[in-house]
């Protein structure tokens, strides 16, 4: 069983869609939530993170952690086109860098 | 630009070749990652750096693979007679005291 369980999709939504992400976990020592957004061949890019259960917002982000189910989320409110990419958990211990990816849900907003 | 920078962007090699990468991250950041991701899959952890120091290897690392960081500045990645399974995005993070993790674009290695 991976550390990091994350459904990789794909999924396809309608511009304006409410688009829901998650990713499961098993090591309760995780401190550090987050999610990075990757378009095809770049980069991961940082959208959110949380460090502790509870909901942080930022615009039509809302990323959500449950540390007792071991259950994170990431809503997207009012999708647009240029949401499409791919969308990585990661988990970290002690660091904000040694990470744990989920293996990521390609995310498809067509017009 | 003051993000991290790597390069190559791309490189091809012949199976048995010599490759190495490297890896500029942000100038005041003292922690650095190598990361490898494969086609479908997350970014998976290879190493670190705090400074100069390599702190952490994975199992992943194997003895074909060295990394480097000298004089806590820039750092390489060099993998040694290439396999074709060595093929993959190798990913470099820059990380600041109290800061998110920063990646590169990438290296995106083909062996043929």
């Amino acid at each position: 069983q991976k550390e990091v369980e994350q459904d990789p999709g794909p999924l396809s939504v309608p511009e304006g869609a409410i688009v829901s992400l998650n990713c499961t976990y098993s090591n309760s020592a995780f401190q550090y939530f987050m999610w990075y957004r990757q378009y095809s061949r770049k980069g991961p890019e940082l959208l959110m993170y949380t460090y502790s259960s509870g909901n942080k917002e930022d615009g039509r982000f809302t990323a959500q952690v449950d540390k007792s189910s071991k259950y994170i989320s990431l809503f997207i409110r009012d999708s647009q086109p240029s949401d499409s990419a791919t969308y990585l958990c990661a988990l970290g211990g002690s660091t904000l860098g040694r990470l744990y990816f989920g293996r990521g849900t390609q995310l498809t907003v067509w017009p | 630009d003051t993000g991290v920078s790597q390069n190559p962007r791309h490189k091809i090699t012949k199976r048995g070749q010599n490759v190495t990468f490297r890896c500029d991250p942000i100038s005041e950041h003292n922690r650095l990652y190598w990361y490898r991701q494969t086609l479908g899959q997350g970014p998976e952890f290879l190493t670190y750096f705090q400074n100069e120091a390599q702190l952490e290897k994975s199992r992943l690392l194997s003895d074909r693979f060295s990394a480097e960081r000298p004089k806590g500045s820039f750092s390489t990645l060099e993998i040694q007679r290439t396999e074709q399974g060595d093929s993959a995005m190798y990913l470099c993070a820059s990380v600041g005291i109290g800061t998110e993790a920063f990646f590169g674009q990438g290296t995106r290695l083909t062996v043929v």
